[in-house]
């Protein structure tokens, strides 16, 4: 059980398109989603946190205009990179949790490269 | 707020030997700790965790881990590491509300 599926898992486009990842839990309801990014070598860096049909909490430094959140649904959230730069490739990992008493459930991640 | 400190960024080991990674953690209040692995390309999968109750933690392939509260540590062990251990090992910590902060990982190489 607790299965978070993102998609796309990998992602390579030219500079100044916009990309959305996807981040769904499969068979548990998610509260709260979480999104990371990970530069080569790095650890996780929490970008935002997302409730269910809430705006999105960004961490400091974090552009929301750049990284655009959305969690319609107790299972899907997304992350839209928008008029992407080749500074903007990373990988991109989502988690989520039902609720703050549990712990987060990782996703595979997305590898964004632009170009 | 809470922060996490691995001490090794890489720890190589020979096949069958025993490994240690080490994870120190600060925090005004009490914590949540966590050992995540990281294989390549992939998101983090938890490992083990230690939530309350009894110090000592073990996973089901083979790893353990154990708090201490005085020496602010977790440190994560294996006593016959394989091939397939070769991961990203992250060390991270929350607070009641499950937010986490992780460590700057340690790359574990195993070798034949």
């Amino acid at each position: 059980g607790a299965v978070v599926s993102q998609h796309p898992s990998r992602v390579i486009c030219k500079s100044g398109t916009s990309v959305k990842i996807e981040c769904r839990s499969l068979d548990f309801q998610a509260t709260t989603m979480f999104w990371y990014r990970q530069f080569p070598k790095q650890s996780l860096m929490l970008m935002a946190t997302s409730n269910e049909g809430s705006k999105a909490t960004y961490e400091q430094g974090v552009e929301k205009d750049k990284f655009l959140i959305n969690h319609a649904s107790l299972t899907l959230s997304t992350l839209t990179v928008t008029s992407a730069h080749p500074e903007d490739s990373s990988f991109y990992i989502c988690s989520a949790r039902v609720d703050r008493y549990q712990p987060q459930h990782f996703g595979d991640g997305t590898r964004l490269s632009i170009l | 707020a809470q922060s996490v400190t691995q001490l090794d960024s890489q720890v190589p080991v020979f096949e069958e030997a025993p490994v240690e990674l080490r994870c120190n953690y600060s925090s005004s209040v009490s914590v949540y700790l966590f050992w995540y692995v990281q294989y390549p390309n992939q998101g983090l999968q938890l490992l083990l965790k230690y939530l309350s109750g009894s110090t000592l933690v073990e996973s089901i392939n083979g790893f353990e881990a154990e708090f201490n509260k005085s020496q602010t540590s977790f440190h994560l062990r294996k006593p016959s590491v394989h091939i397939s251990d070769t991961a990203e090992y992250f060390c991270a910590v929350s607070d009641r509300d499950y937010k986490l902060s992780f460590g700057a990982g340690t790359t574990v190489t195993v070798r034949a």
